[in-house]
């Protein structure tokens, strides 16, 4: 089975600042790989598919690339609405696999 | 508006089962793949099962003890837990699968979830 390793675990950071996360898988997924938003209490939102995708309607300064075994999520300028957890999820194979999340909070 | 609406969840004895539901507005569930996904309190979100058409597919850690199924004249879908155990505990998903054919895209649109919870 495919193990989808993310780090950081948190991430400490201001508004305004360039944030990446990194995900990386045990073997290749290709470009298999979405990126998810979560907020305490809430349903996770989803934000990038086939590892650099944008879903609609998710703002622009969300972006992610990556291919093969290593990903990131880039997060241009962090906005107040920013502050959640992350979490990448390989789709290649089943059984699916999610990362263990990022926390990224406020410095 | 395509949405997706857990119910079944509850407080349940360890050693109990239970049927999750899950249903599908907006869509045709017989259409899209559906994934089911927990997470205990406190913890980060667990991929359990996807059922695509008549093929399923469980996540190791589970398998044995759940089974997924689907009604598309009811445009439900639900998750049979058995042999339910205190690691149990947690908010279960079910979401849709963005794409009906090869290349998928990942997990477009969520429910609210349903809490589950293993205590005596």
């Amino acid at each position: 089975d495919i193990q989808m390793t993310q780090s950081p675990s948190t991430l400490s950071a201001t508004v305004g600042d360039r944030v990446t996360i990194t995900c990386r898988a045990s073997q290749s997924i290709s470009r298999w790989l979405a990126w998810y938003q979560q907020k305490p209490g809430e349903a996770p939102k989803f934000l990038i598919y086939e590892a650099s995708s944008l879903e609609g309607g998710v703002p622009s300064r969300f972006s992610g690339s990556g291919s093969g075994t290593e990903f990131t999520l880039t997060i241009s300028s962090l906005q107040p609405d920013d502050f959640a957890t992350y979490y990448c999820l390989q789709y290649q194979d089943a059984p699916w696999a999610f990362g263990q999340g990022t926390k990224v909070e406020i410095k | 508006e395509v949405q997706l609406l857990e119910s079944g969840g509850g407080l349940v004895q360890p050693g109990g089962s239970l049927r999750l539901s899950c249903a599908a507005s907006g869509f045709s569930s017989s259409t899209y793949a559906i994934c089911w996904v927990r997470q205990a309190p406190g913890k980060g979100l667990e991929w359990l099962s996807k059922i695509s058409g008549g093929t399923k597919y469980y996540a190791d850690f589970v398998k044995g003890r759940i089974t997924v199924s689907r009604d598309d004249s009811k445009n439900m879908v639900y998750l049979h837990i058995n042999s339910l155990r205190a690691d149990d505990t947690a908010v279960y998903y079910c979401a849709k699968v963005k794409g009906t054919a090869f290349p998928l895209k990942g997990l477009d649109v969520w429910g609210q979830g349903t809490t589950v919870t293993v205590s005596s």
